[in-house]
């Protein structure tokens, strides 16, 4: 059964790096038929994919526009799990935070969830 | 930027069908787009329903379908249940960038 579980702070001040691992039991994050992502949640942006890391002889990432340029996902490969770093956070980035496996274009497997608060 | 529009809310009586729709700013949806939709009830994490158009998960009641109509995705309910009353999201693929749409608000009543 692959199951994906959540680690990292809940609470991160302004201007500073809200970091979230991932860690994947049952499949490896080398799988070829995966792509390993991370959305969030909130009230005022709702569901936002914010991007993904995925092997396919070499490792690839895609990330999206809204924080291209504060984002990076990056597999693990000793721990078989994959992190979120997010830079530079405002109030803005509060948000749930989940990890999810694309399956062969099926986002079907999420982790539990992660609050994060951007707060001083 | 991408833009994803679906209906903000609808309301459907128990045993009805109705159906939800998900359109793109860059024109018709295709099955290029392999679109998903997920279930989200308060309190909990969204819940995968159909990918790649009208594909179930081995978890799907068999009432949720899922289509391409008329220039968008769509998910079809059919013989609506109380339980059935959340959120729905649709998710589409453009080219290495997954984008969710606004979400629909599903009432039973």
């Amino acid at each position: 059964q692959v199951q994906l579980h959540q680690s990292g702070p809940g609470l991160v001040k302004p201007s500073q790096t809200l970091s979230l691992t991932c860690a994947i039991s049952g499949d490896s994050v080398f799988s070829n038929s995966a792509a390993w992502n991370w959305i969030r949640q909130s009230p005022s942006r709702g569901l936002e994919w914010l991007g993904r890391t995925y092997y396919r002889s070499k490792w690839y990432n895609d990330y999206a526009v809204s924080v291209k340029s504060r984002i990076t996902v990056n597999p693990d490969t000793s721990k078989n799990q994959f992190s979120l770093q997010l830079n530079s956070v405002t109030p803005e980035d509060t948000a749930v935070y989940y990890c999810v496996r694309d399956m062969e274009w099926a986002m079907a497997l999420w982790g539990q969830g992660t609050l994060v608060t951007v707060s001083s | 930027q991408t833009v994803v529009t679906q209906e903000p809310s609808l309301t459907v009586s128990p045993g009805g069908t109705v159906t939800l729709t998900c359109a793109s700013s860059t024109g018709a949806v295709t099955s290029g787009y392999y679109p998903n939709w997920f279930q989200q009830k308060p309190g909990q994490a969204p819940r995968a329903l159909i990918y790649s158009t009208n594909n179930k998960h081995s978890w799907t009641p068999a009432r949720f379908s899922g289509s391409l109509l008329g220039g968008k995705a769509a998910l079809t309910l059919s013989g609506v249940q109380p339980e059935d009353e959340a959120e729905y999201y649709c998710l589409l693929y453009y080219g290495g960038v997954w984008v969710f749409g606004g979400g629909t608000k599903l009432t039973v009543l």
